[in-house]
């Protein structure tokens, strides 16, 4: 079984500061795959990054970096230069990689991203 | 290209009716997996489906069903519908069922 854990339920921060987000996962998997999305209020869930269970580098993808911690089970985002679309709630993401569950994924609460100018 | 879509967007319905949702998946991707988000929460697993055969089930009622046709495309049934099954039902699709998800606006669902 697979858990994820997100322990903030609401993040301010301040236009053009960076901003982490925090994840904690719990997996028995050995190759697992780390995601994070963005839900705006209109409901869809936008992709931001992903990491793997055996890449070494932390992933990147443009303000985004994941600061990934296997032996802590962490995998939180990192935001720099926050922006004011960047409003809305963040969810982190596990799937592992094979098995009847290949391909779900399992979310955790989620964090509200408030983003002030 | 398009993306994923679903339809509809809103629905409401009354206790003890059935409904059914749709998606269609963008081009080239086989697989399309169901997630049901109710508020205030994370979406939960429902089903996936990859090339018209069930890969994976969440831990949901009989009630919910689904199905997936030749063209890729997916619908998402739920009988007997209860207060508890008002949400947000996401459809996300993939080209093989392994990662690189991409998720629709969603259906959202009102039973009363």
């Amino acid at each position: 079984a697979q858990k994820i854990t997100q322990t903030q339920p609401g993040m301010f921060v301040q236009e053009k500061e960076a901003v982490t987000l925090d994840c904690t996962y719990d997996t028995s998997d050995q190759s697992y795959g780390l995601f994070w999305y963005k839900q705006p209020s209109s409901g869809e869930m936008i992709f931001l990054i992903y990491q793997g269970s055996y890449d070494e580098q932390n992933a990147t993808e443009g303000r985004y970096s994941l600061n990934f911690q296997k032996a802590r089970k962490s995998a939180n985002l990192v935001i720099s230069a926050s922006q004011l679309g960047d409003s809305a709630m963040y969810f982190c993401a596990t799937a592992n990689a094979g098995g009847t569950s290949y391909g779900k994924l399992t979310f955790g609460q989620g964090t509200i991203l408030t983003v002030h100018p | 290209d398009a993306g994923v879509t679903q339809s509809p967007t809103h629905l409401i319905k009354t206790r003890g009716q059935q409904v059914t949702l749709r998606c269609s998946p963008i081009s080239g991707h086989k697989s399309v997996s169901w997630y049901q988000q109710v508020l205030g929460q994370g979406p939960q697993f429902i089903f996936q489906y990859y090339e018209k055969e069930e890969r994976g089930r969440g831990n949901f009622p009989d009630r919910f069903s689904a199905r997936q046709f030749p063209n890729y495309s997916s619908e998402l049934n739920v009988n007997a519908l209860l207060l508890g099954d008002s949400a947000l039902y996401l459809c996300a699709s993939s080209p093989r069922g392994s990662y690189g998800y991409t998720f629709g606006s969603g259906t959202r669902l009102t039973v009363v």
